[in-house]
């Protein structure tokens, strides 16, 4: 099977811009969820979507969103962007039933300057 | 009480020697303990978990150690080798709930 997917890999914005990053997830994964690496913070938790509802969410303001389609491909979409979003951005999916055991993707590396 | 304390925040060995990177919990709710391995510009990768109920667990040369009533866990290397040079998460979950990941230890194995 192929692994998750992100695209794009690396993306470059400027404060106030908004932004759109793609995940697909392993064939026959329903689970998707989306965290920020920075160097200073770790990894933090965003979202996760099953079934193409949100389940959990973590303690990012609103500007930060996120959805998932009916073929388990998900968006996250960050408005207004700051800084301070300039962050490596990960998407795992995970196809058990207790969501675990999580696979992820190679990130999607976001620049805002 | 989701957080997840990890250390240290770096070390170094030499190539055969024993890693050893500590994790430390709060919330007793939580039921599945996986470690990632992250090299640069790769996602993490799941490289072993374990569940309360079992003190150690052992795949190759990764060991996990566990022990409930001190809430901590501890993964261990032997025989390091330059190959598993990397970044190393801890993390927790409680059934129904987010993964949260401790803060990173990262590996470098000298040869």
């Amino acid at each position: 099977k192929a692994g998750v997917t992100q695209t794009p890999r690396y993306l470059i914005k400027t404060r106030g811009q908004q932004v759109t990053l793609s995940c697909s997830p392993i064939s026959g994964h329903r689970s998707v969820s989306w965290y920020q690496q920075t160097p200073g913070q770790g990894l933090q938790f965003l979202f996760e979507y099953f079934s193409e509802t949100q389940r959990n969410k973590g303690n990012f303001p609103g500007r930060f969103s996120g959805r998932q389609f009916s073929n388990s491909r998900s968006e996250m979409n960050v408005s207004t962007l700051e800084l301070g979003d300039s962050a490596l951005y990960l998407c795992a999916s995970s196809g058990d039933s207790t969501q675990e055991t999580q696979y992820f993707g190679p990130g999607t590396r976001l620049l805002v300057l | 009480q989701q957080q997840v304390k990890q250390s240290p925040q770096s070390l170094i060995v030499q190539k055969g020697g024993i890693s050893i990177i500590n994790c430390a919990y709060e919330n007793t709710a939580f039921d599945y303990f996986p470690w990632y391995q992250q090299f640069p510009g790769k996602g993490p990768a799941l490289l072993i978990a374990i569940r309360p109920d079992v003190s150690e667990k052992k795949e190759g040369r990764f060991t996990i150690s566990f022990n409930k009533s001190a809430k901590q866990f501890s993964l261990h290397i032997m025989d390091s080798q330059p190959g598993d040079s990397a970044t190393y998460f801890c993390a927790a979950k409680a059934a129904g709930n987010k993964l949260t990941f401790g803060g990173g230890t990262r590996v470098l194995v000298k040869p």
